[in-house]
């Protein structure tokens, strides 16, 4: 099977931009959630989406935002973009059963905002 | 409420044994643990659920104590493959959001 596939890997935007990410979830896989990495603040959590619908949201602004499509694939939007939006972005599925929600990371978006 | 993981990094030789522990404030329903090597993705390694149930690679060993809200990963007769940090996520209710540990920093020297 395939793995979690994310576009772009890298990317390099402008304070005041916005930037759009893209997820492609394994075959089969109908929960995909985003998570925020950086250095100083770990890994946090973003939002999860399950069959087109957000399922759990984090403790970002509204500034974050996603969705999901029927196929299953996810984009999330970073509106107005702030040095500290600066991060790598990871996806990660999973089959979406809430009581084993082991979860697949993707390879991650490298934003570097400027 | 980020779970606090220690300890926060540590050092082996090879064939020595390391215990990474994860606690918790508040009451858990289920532990997820994660190895990421520097450039790489986090990686499944296990999950343990309130109750005893648990799912994960057959050579990874990991308790959930309940009355204590902690889980333990334990890595043992460790390989230079073991090197890699390693996370701590939990969940306090069925399907809930992930919210993850600080990060265990492992290496594993020659």
């Amino acid at each position: 099977k395939a793995g979690v596939t994310q576009t772009p890997r890298y990317l390099i935007k402008t304070r005041g931009q916005q930037v759009t990410l893209s997820c492609s979830p394994i075959s089969g896989h109908r929960s995909v959630s985003w998570y925020q990495q950086t250095p100083g603040q770990g890994l946090q959590f973003l939002f999860e989406y399950f069959s087109e619908t957000q399922r759990n949201k984090g403790n970002f602004p509204g500034r974050f935002s996603g969705r999901q499509f029927s196929n299953s694939r996810s984009e999330m939007n970073v509106s107005t973009l702030e040095l500290g939006d600066s991060a790598l972005y990871l996806c990660a599925s999973s089959a979406g059963d809430r009581r084993w929600t082991e979860e697949y990371f993707g390879p991650g978006t490298r934003l570097t905002v400027t | 409420q980020q779970p606090v993981q220690s300890p926060q990094a540590v050092i082996l030789r090879e064939g020595e044994d390391a215990v990474i522990n994860c606690s918790s404030s508040k009451a858990l329903y289920s532990v997820h643990w994660y190895r990421q090597k520097h450039g790489e993705a986090p990686v499944f390694l296990m999950i343990l659920l309130k109750g005893g149930e648990q799912k994960g690679h057959e050579k990874i060993s990991a308790s959930f104590n309940e009355k204590k809200q902690q889980s333990s990963l334990y890595l043992t007769a460790s390989q230079l493959s073991y090197s890699g940090t390693y996370f701590c996520g939990t969940a306090y209710n069925q399907g809930g959001k992930l919210i993850f540990g600080q990060g265990t920093e492992l290496s594993v020297k020659p």
